[in-house]
């Protein structure tokens, strides 16, 4: 069964960095875009980023970018997001999801398996 | 603001059917499969419907889903207590590059 696990989540001082990994189990992970999704407490779900299946390309949302990259390394089953310059505005649990694409195009939306997430804490 | 427009929350009786809507444009809804996910309270989000009408293996068949133009729905019919949950709304959008989701939408099974 697909298992996503995400790690490296803890209460973090403004403008210090973080990384998150996301081990995966259950299928062929090189074969599918991987997403990071993050919900700040009590609201909705706000995309960060996606990578295709081979980590050729990378998109992010607008408030991320030039401060997060995601990766991924397919020799070990692993997603990460490099979070530099944090803000109060990034405390959040931060959700790892497999998509049901490989690349962008009709059906990037699809996330079709999450992690059970991780919470980052940004505060002095 | 988010860029998929849902309403913030429905209600309904044990027993009763409710939609959802889930409101884009052409560069999101219109030109690209629309997906749907249940968060209940304090767990990660579920994948409920898929290329807008499909449901994942272990989906109850009380949950539909469709698309017309650029706005979509989901009905669930036969209302349990179990289906109090938070819904999203979530696609593609073609001119911002990235994933778009609706701000959810709370359900209370009253």
């Amino acid at each position: 069964q697909v298992q996503l696990v995400e790690s490296g989540g803890g209460v973090v001082q403004p403008g210090r960095s973080l990384r998150l990994s996301c081990a995966a189990s259950g299928f062929t992970f090189s074969k599918f875009g991987m997403y990071w999704v993050r919900q700040a407490p009590g609201k909705g779900l706000e995309w960060v980023a996606f990578t295709w299946y081979d980590g050729s390309n990378k998109y992010y949302t607008d408030s991320v970018k030039g401060r997060f990259t995601i990766s991924r390394d397919n020799s070990k089953n692993t997603l990460y997001l490099h979070m530099n310059s944090l803000g109060a505005e990034d405390t959040a649990v931060y959700y790892c999801a497999k998509g049901l694409a490989a690349i962008t195009g009709i059906a990037a939306g699809g996330l079709d398996f999450w992690g059970q997430g991780t919470l980052v804490t940004v505060s002095s | 603001q988010s860029v998929l427009t849902q309403p913030p929350s429905v209600s309904g009786t044990p027993g009763q059917r409710v939609t959802i809507s889930c409101s884009g444009s052409s560069s999101n809804i219109g030109s690209n499969y629309l997906y749907w996910y249940q968060q209940l309270s304090g767990t990660a989000p579920k994948l409920l419907i898929y290329r807008n009408n499909q449901r994942p293996s272990g989906v109850p068949d009380r949950f539909s889903g469709s698309k017309s133009g650029t706005s979509a729905s989901l009905a669930i019919s036969g209302l349990r207590s179990e289906d109090e949950a938070d819904y999203y709304c979530g696609t593609w959008d073609d001119s911002l590059s990235g994933v778009v989701f609706g701000g959810g939408t709370k359900l209370t099974v009253l």
